[in-house]
């Protein structure tokens, strides 16, 4: 079975300051892992994966994100954050045990960004 | 060309109304979803497509029809649904290797089951 987990339903930050949105996972094989964002009324929007290599994963408008294999965690981070970044952010996980998995998502955490 | 396009954009129905939902991409993907979303919660998969054929089925109500008539198109014909079937459905595609393909969304049609 694979879940995924974000134990934040809502991170506040104020503009120009790093942000961090965290997740955890947890699969039985290797875990490929998404990050998404939903800006209201839109659909999911894909901003960066991990599925091998390098543990630092760059991604669309800024956004990284760091896997740690030790602690199961794929964190969203972003230096300096823009009021714009507002949104719901989905993290999620599809285990990479072999045949087809379905994607999990995780319940959202809510960005504001505060001018 | 990243695009996954959803017709209508809005739908308003009653429980005995018959409508459709379409979803088109043109990326070359063989696989493609539907997934019904309501607010503030993450996605739920519906359906998936694989190579024009469906292959998931997450016990979903009889009153959603899936159908997809070539590897473009995804459509979800909707018949005597329930006011709590209101929802976002969101349509997406990707490779059908079920691993670490991306899935992209189309934008979603916001369906209100009166």
């Amino acid at each position: 079975a694979q879940s995924v987990a974000q134990p934040e339903d809502q991170v506040n930050v104020a503009e120009g300051n790093p942000l961090t949105v965290k997740c955890t996972y947890s699969v039985s094989g290797n875990p490929y892992l998404f990050w998404y964002v939903q800006y209201p009324n839109r659909g999911l929007q894909f901003l960066l994966k991990y599925i091998t290599g390098d543990n630092l994963v760059k991604g669309s408008y800024g956004f990284e994100a760091e896997f740690n294999k030790s602690q199961t965690s794929f964190h969203l981070k972003k230096p300096s954050a823009l009021v714009s970044d507002s949104a719901l952010y989905f993290c999620a996980v599809r285990d990479g045990s072999g045949g087809y998995q379905k994607v999990t998502f995780g319940t959202g955490t809510k960005l504001q960004v505060i001018p | 060309d990243t695009e996954v396009t959803q017709t209508p954009k809005h739908l308003v129905m009653g429980m005995t109304n018959k409508k459709s939902l379409k979803c088109e991409q043109h990326m070359g993907h063989r696989a493609m979803y539907w997934y019904k979303q309501k607010a503030k919660k993450p996605p739920e998969l519906m359906f998936v497509y694989s190579y024009e054929k469906l292959s998931i089925n997450e016990s979903v109500p009889s009153r959603f029809s899936p159908e997809c008539p070539n590897s473009s198109l995804l459509n979800l014909h909707l018949h005597a649904l329930q006011p709590e079937d209101s929802a976002l459905y969101l349509c997406a595609s990707s490779q059908p290797y079920g691993g670490g393909e991306t899935q992209y969304f189309g934008p979603g049609t916001r369906l209100l089951v009166l």
